[in-house]
């Protein structure tokens, strides 16, 4: 079946420990998006891309990069997880401007 | 205040009754979506729509452009149906963006 897939579903990791989080899409589809959620919260977009075009929100740490090697992955790296960093990470996928978005499962990241 | 609200924040049912969950929001749109989050799970995309009604299963979806407001609905509500629902508006101008509400924690006693 066509999905968004996340990799791994749990991650645990120590503080400053650097750690990848993986997204792959059979989808198709040319935007992919990185979101952090906190519990209890709504989900807070980090960033997208539109094909190969980075767009990077102004609040996200610099702590955060991604990757778009290809179409159908994408990753988020953490380069110093820090004790606020914990939460699920999503990652969503739309077809072009304005289609419906499908999320993956999530990533729940424990920091140490 | 948020530009999308939800009411109620909670809700809580017995099974088998309808149920009504509130959505508003005071930007301009180009398409509203609901979301189910079941508890520490990730997000399910119910609807999308920018105009009318939309039914899947028990589940409805309407949106009234000119009042901007949603509601969704479930009929004969399952302990099943548990779960956070989450409206998000897809601004005019902006259609690579989602702003999120709130949510609505349901949940279903059998």
């Amino acid at each position: 079946d066509a999905m968004v897939i996340q990799n791994p579903r749990y991650q645990v990791t120590q503080f400053g420990k650097p750690v990848t989080l993986s997204c792959s899409q059979t989808l198709n589809h040319n935007v992919m998006y990185w979101y952090q959620q906190k519990s209890s919260q709504a989900p807070k977009l980090l960033f997208h891309y539109y094909d190969k075009d980075f767009n990077n929100e102004a609040d996200t740490p610099d702590n955060f990069q991604s990757r778009r090697p290809n179409t159908s992955f994408c990753f988020l790296d953490i380069r110093s997880p820090g004790l606020g960093d914990a939460a699920m990470y999503l990652c969503a996928t739309q077809w072009s401007r304005g289609g419906q978005q499908f999320f993956g499962p999530g990533t729940r990241l424990t920091v140490l | 205040k948020n530009e999308v609200e939800q009411s109620p924040q909670n809700l809580t049912a017995q099974e088998g009754e309808f149920i009504t969950i509130n959505c508003s929001y005071s930007v301009g749109i180009s398409a509203l979506h609901w979301l189910q989050q079941h508890p520490g799970g990730g997000i399910v995309s119910l609807f999308m729509l920018s105009s009318g009604k939309k039914k899947h299963g028990r589940l409805i979806a309407t949106i009234n452009i000119q009042e901007k407001h949603s509601s969704l609905h479930i009929t004969a509500s399952h302990p099943r149906d548990s779960a956070v629902y989450i409206c998000a508006a897809r601004r005019s101008y902006n259609t690579d963006k989602l702003i999120f509400g709130t949510g609505t924690r349901l949940q279903v006693f059998p």
